[in-house]
């Protein structure tokens, strides 16, 4: 039972870009949701991760930003690089708190040519 | 890294033989997991323990079971494994109130 839509499958973008990936959830208890990426053979590794109270929050080139009214979250990726290429997952935990068992994302993956 | 190994690191093996993946964390978290990742289903939740003999399920838990005898190591068996449980497999762990940190995985071929 997937409560946690995201999108794109796949992305493709230009060394400087900007890609955008989107999560959408149906569980108004969620109250934490961390973006985790995953390189091949490895992994997944905690990239960022928001809390509903705040719409944005920034570290480094990564922001996630949060629509409460429209249950949506979303990555962005300022001037991308090719050593962004990777999978990209959102998640959710079902209780709310980090321990709590996470839902995943099925996954976006980012190509970044140079 | 965050102290988490996982053993074997890949496992090929036939239907309907016992199969157990070991996760060994020196980390002290209280915390342990076990997921299966699947192209198009990301990653599930197979089961969780909470603390030592404290397990519970996740949302694909069937044909699986889990022991944690020791804070150290939470095993994961397959006891008579089939074909659709190929996959490749993660542990994760956490402290309390702490993200969850993920081994590299076991990759499981069951022919």
């Amino acid at each position: 039972q997937q409560q946690v839509k995201q999108s794109p499958q796949s992305l493709i973008v230009q060394k400087g870009g900007i890609p955008i990936i989107n999560c959408a959830y149906e569980n108004t208890a969620f109250d934490y949701f961390p973006w985790y990426q995953q390189f091949p053979g490895k992994g997944p590794a905690l990239l960022i991760a928001i809390r509903p109270d705040v719409s944005e929050k920034k570290e480094g080139r990564f922001t996630i930003s949060f629509n409460k009214s429209a249950k949506q979250f979303s990555l962005h990726i300022m001037d991308s690089q090719p050593g962004d290429s990777a999978t990209y997952f959102c998640a959710a935990p079902r209780g709310g708190y980090n321990t709590d068992k996470l839902i995943f994302g099925t996954g976006t993956r980012l190509q970044v040519f140079p | 890294d965050a102290g988490i190994t996982q053993s074997p690191r890949h496992k090929v093996t036939e239907t309907g033989t016992p199969v157990t993946l070991r996760c060994h964390q020196t980390e002290n978290h209280r915390y342990m997991y076990w997921y299966r990742q699947d192209p198009g289903h990301g990653l599930r939740l197979i089961h969780y323990s909470y603390g030592v003999k404290d397990t519970d399920k996740g949302e694909v838990s069937d044909g699986y079971s889990v022991s944690r005898s020791k804070t150290e190591d939470f095993l994961l068996t397959l006891e008579s494994a089939t074909s659709s449980q190929t996959s490749v497999y993660f542990c994760a762990i956490s402290a309390s109130n702490q993200p969850q940190h993920f081994g590299d995985g076991t990759r499981l071929s069951i022919l």
